[in-house]
């Protein structure tokens, strides 16, 4: 049982231009989500996170959207520069009720060609 | 300030014997997390530790436990060890076991032959 996913394996942008990705999710219990960046050879790295009660958050070139709706949320990296090439992992948790656990999603391999 | 340490960086290990995972959380730091992370798969919840008790457990059999010591350092035992086991292992700490605040560190890459 998939709670989290991340249908796009891979993603290639143009340095410069807007990054998309994208996690769907089916727990409805779920209320905070988060999205981490990992590089090879290293752990998963924090990058923004949203609670449910809101729609979007904004850190620098970092935007994350939640549809709560369509249990879909987004990140979007404008603009992209190549050292964002990663892997990027959106996760979620149900605090209520299952604490502070993360599920995470299979992540996106984020290529920004130069 | 060090991050999340942990150790060994590699291990290969044959298949019935068994591991044991060290994780040394960031100073002042007391809850740990660990995740089992298998090739092509996102990270996955296997236990947290709050002030050395178990707090959650994920869906994990029970060759699989840990605890936490007097000064929040963790450790991992896989008992029993399978093919199915080779992953790489992340511990993850947090000041209080709220995910926002969770650091990782590099992991353990765990091959089981």
């Amino acid at each position: 049982d998939q709670q989290v996913k991340q249908n796009s394996p891979s993603l290639s942008v143009q340095e410069g231009r807007i990054s998309i990705l994208n996690c769907d999710y089916t727990n409805s219990m779920f209320d905070y989500f988060l999205w981490y960046k990992k590089y090879p050879a290293e752990g998963p790295t924090f990058l923004i996170s949203i609670s449910s009660i809101k729609d979007k958050n904004e850190d620098g070139r970092f935007t994350v959207f939640l549809n709560k709706s369509a249990k879909h949320l987004s990140l979007h990296i404008v603009p992209s520069q190549p050292g964002d090439s990663a892997v990027y992992f959106c996760a979620a948790s149900a605090l209520e009720t299952s604490g502070s656990r993360l599920t995470f999603g299979e992540g996106t391999q984020l290529t920004v060609n130069p | 300030d060090a991050g999340v340490t942990q150790s060994p960086t590699h291990l290969i290990k044959t298949r019935g014997q068994h591991v044991t995972l060290r994780c040394s959380p960031i100073s002042g730091h007391k809850s740990v997390s660990w995740y089992q992370q298998v090739l092509g798969q996102g990270p996955q919840f296997i236990f947290q530790y709050y002030e050395k008790e178990e707090r959650g457990r994920g869906n994990f059999p029970d060759r699989f436990s840990a605890r936490q010591f007097p000064n929040y350092s963790s450790e991992l035992n896989v008992n029993a060890l399978l093919l199915g086991d080779s992953a790489l292992y992340l511990c993850a700490s947090s000041l209080v076991g709220f995910n926002y605040g969770y650091t990782f560190g590099s992991g353990t890459r765990l091959t089981v032959v």
